[in-house]
C-alpha cells in the first residue's frame, strides 16, 4: 500500500476555492488516487477517484500530474458545512484484498 | 434503504469485559471491514471480509474476533475488552473489494474503563 502524505490542516473562508495537495511518491502502476471526507462523529464518504489527469464531478475535482506522485483536491466555492477531515489514499483498484490506507488527513476548517 | 447500519451506538465496558459489535448492510455487497478510529488518527483496518463465508486480518486484529454471519451481517467480538481498546468503530462495505467506493456506516463509540 502507497503512504500518503498530506497538511495536518487548512483554513479558508466561504466561497473560496480549496486545494488541498497529497503526495504518494511510492504509488504503484496500478493504483488509484481515492478522496474521502468525513464530518465529525460520521464514517468517511467517499468523494471522488482517479488514475491520472482530472476528473470532476457534482463536489469536487481531482488533479493528477503525469507522473502521479502527487494529487491535488479541490473544492469550488467552499460553504462552512464543507469543514471536514479530508483523507487522500492510494490503492489497487483491482485488489480483491480491499484494503485502504488512511492516513491522518487534513482537517478544512471554513470561516465565515 | 438503510445502507449500513451499526448496533450499539455507543457502549461503556469494564476490562474484561466481552462484547459484540454489529454491522448490518442492506447493498448486497460482498466485502465487508471494520475499522478503529483513535482521536486525531485514521481508520486502521481491523477485519475484513472479502465474501461471504471468508475473514482476514487487517492491520490491527489482536484483541478480536469476527464472524460473516451471512451476506448481510459481519460482527465484530471483543473477548476481553482492554483501555487500549477504546475508540470509534467502522464498518463499511463495497461490492467486489475492488475499492471503487467504500461505504461506512456511522460508527460505534466504545469506551472500556
Amino acid at each position: 500500500l502507497a503512504k500518503t502524505t498530506q497538511p495536518i490542516s487548512m483554513d479558508s473562508y466561504e466561497g473560496q476555492e480549496v486545494n488541498i495537495t497529497c503526495s504518494h511518491n511510492n504509488i504503484a502502476t496500478n493504483d488509484y488516487i481515492t478522496w474521502y471526507q468525513q464530518f465529525p462523529s460520521q464514517g468517511p464518504r467517499f468523494i471522488i477517484q482517479g488514475y491520472k489527469t482530472k476528473v470532476t464531478n457534482e463536489v469536487a475535482s481531482l488533479f493528477i500530474p503525469a507522473d502521479r506522485k502527487s494529487s491535488t483536491l479541490s473544492l469550488p466555492r467552499v460553504s462552512l458545512s464543507d469543514t471536514a477531515v479530508y483523507y487522500c489514499l492510494a490503492s489497487n483498484r483491482g485488489s480483491t484484498l480491499g484494503r485502504l490506507y488512511f492516513g491522518r488527513g487534513t482537517q478544512l476548517t471554513v470561516w465565515p | 434503504n438503510a445502507g449500513v447500519t451499526q448496533t450499539p451506538k455507543f457502549q461503556v465496558l469494564k476490562t474484561g469485559q466481552s462484547m459484540t459489535l454489529q454491522c448490518a448492510q442492506d447493498m448486497n455487497h460482498n466485502s465487508m471491514y471494520w475499522y478503529r478510529q483513535d482521536p486525531g488518527m485514521g481508520l486502521r483496518l481491523i477485519y475484513y471480509s472479502a465474501s461471504e463465508g471468508t475473514t482476514d486480518k487487517g492491520e490491527v486484529p489482536n484483541g478480536y474476533n469476527v464472524s460473516r454471519l451471512n451476506k448481510r451481517e459481519f460482527s465484530l467480538r471483543l473477548e476481553s475488552a482492554a483501555p487500549s481498546q477504546t475508540s470509534v468503530y467502522f464498518c463499511a462495505t463495497d461490492p467486489a473489494g475492488t475499492i471503487n467506493e467504500q461505504f461506512f456506516g456511522p460508527g460505534t463509540r466504545l469506551t472500556v474503563l
